[in-house]
């Protein structure tokens, strides 16, 4: 699987867009960017995943670069609530892949 | 529909003291793992099984055995517990078409 590399801390005021950068700029051609969060002491919870297109859903919106060598994760209106270590993992989604987690970012959202 | 449940909670264990970690997942799902996560550090994996009756080493095996008893549960032991394995554990299981991991709630291990 492809190295991912993101910022260690990020701060965002409640109420304004998050936006988390990630690099991954050995991702192969048929790898997909995966986003997961974990907020303090929980188990983590899948956010939204893409190969080339921009996807959206009701959490976030995921922005992959033409070449994809790097991604963005996009919190639209952050709350209090979004304070949570976010991951950003490149796989494959065939046959069986394991899950390789990295250090994340640790956003934190302030009043 | 529960998810993935862990048992126990909480644990704390005397160096040399055996135990066993219990995961169930109800989705159906083939493929399980198990991770650990030490105090500010990211998860890591320990064992996983691609699917019912298999199972391999992850990033950190050493000290810990794996049996998947059936499709729906995947339990971890460690024989002789020590200090360096106080973590949180983690299990999870994985959708076969969306890729998308679920994660149980945690177990917090202490061993002194």
């Amino acid at each position: 699987d492809a190295k991912t590399t993101q910022p260690p801390s990020m701060d965002c005021a409640e109420g304004r867009a998050a936006n988390l950068p990630c690099n991954h700029s050995t991702i192969s051609g048929n790898e997909y960017v995966y986003w997961y969060r974990q907020i303090h002491s929980q188990g983590p919870q899948y956010i939204i995943h893409g190969l080339k297109n921009n996807e959206t859903n009701e959490m976030a919106s995921l922005i992959i670069t033409e070449d994809r060598k790097s991604s963005t994760l996009i919190l639209p209106h952050a709350t209090l609530r979004d304070t949570a270590v976010y991951y950003c993992i490149v796989r494959l989604n065939t046959g069986f892949q394991k899950l390789v987690f990295g250090t994340g970012t640790r956003l934190l959202v302030s009043p | 529909n529960a998810g993935v449940t862990q048992t126990p909670k909480f644990q704390v264990l005397k160096t040399g003291q055996s135990m066993t970690l219990q995961c169930a997942q109800d989705m159906n799902h083939n493929s399980m793992y198990w991770y650990r996560q030490d105090p500010g550090m990211g998860l890591r994996l320990i064992y996983y099984s691609a699917s019912e009756g298999t199972t391999d080493k992850g990033e950190v095996p050493n000290g810990y055995n794996v049996s998947r008893l059936n499709k729906r549960e995947f339990s971890l032991r460690l024989e002789s517990a020590a200090p360096s394995q106080t973590s949180v554990y983690f299990c999870a299981s994985i959708h076969a078409s969306s890729y998308e991991q679920y994660f149980g709630p945690g177990t917090r291990l202490t061993v002194t």
